[in-house]
């Protein structure tokens, strides 16, 4: 069974860093089909999509946001993490992982696979 | 950046309507567009990929068809579970994955 789980602290102050943490199981980061994503959503907004990882380590974010994001992964631990650095009270959402499989023959895929998502709030 | 557009933002309907939903793309993405059902507290659940492929396990009232810059999602008879919100996506490696802003399908 393919689950992702994402962890993190539920309260954070403004101008902190945030570091969230995607566990994977069920498929491997070194597989070369697959990815991770972040994407957020504040309380009754749509959803944003912030960062991704491909399997050959290569990252990619969000424009809007890159200069304060950062995505990592351990796949010896089954672990996507992201940062966020300069935390403001606008970056309070829920935040999503979610895996990404590439379908054969075409290089491309969407997100099949989402974990249930970690509510962070921004307030001193 | 690609944008994604969609319309209506909010949708009335009954059960056993037929919906459809369209999302607009600032620039050709060929058929890399997705889209997602999400209910209330729950994380979006995958429908439709390269923009007509049903995903497995979803009920074949849900299609999607278009190319290009102009895609549809349609149910063909709308069920009690089908009220949620529906986001579409352009997935691109190269220009990110920019979701559209959703549509909200409520009762009527």
């Amino acid at each position: 069974q393919v689950t992702l789980k994402e962890s993190g602290p539920v309260l954070v102050k403004p101008t902190e860093t945030l570091t969230l943490t995607c566990t994977v199981s069920g498929f491997s980061l070194s597989n070369a089909r697959m990815g991770v994503s972040w994407i957020r959503q504040p309380p009754g907004k749509a959803l944003e999509w912030l960062a991704h990882i491909f399997s050959n380590d290569e990252k990619s974010y969000s424009t809007s946001l890159k200069s304060r994001l950062t995505i990592s992964k351990d796949t010896s631990k089954s672990q996507v993490v992201l940062t966020m650095t300069n935390m403001d009270p606008v970056d309070t959402a829920t935040y999503y992982c979610a895996r990404r499989t590439i379908y054969y023959g075409s290089g491309e895929g969407a997100f099949d696979i989402w974990g249930q998502g970690t509510m962070v709030t921004v307030s001193s | 950046d690609i944008q994604m557009t969609q319309s209506p933002s909010t949708l009335s309907a009954s059960v056993g309507d037929r919906v459809t939903i369209t999302c607009r793309a600032s620039q050709s993405i060929s058929s890399w567009l997705a889209w997602y059902q999400q209910k209330p507290g729950k994380a979006p659940k995958l429908l439709i990929y390269k923009a007509s492929s049903l995903e497995s396990g979803v009920p074949s009232r849900f299609s999607g068809s278009g190319s290009g810059t102009e895609f549809t999602l349609t149910i063909s008879s709308l069920q009690p579970d089908d009220f949620a919100t529906y986001y579409c996506q352009q997935y691109n490696s190269y220009s990110g994955f920019t979701f559209g802003p959703g549509t909200k399908v409520d009762i009527k």
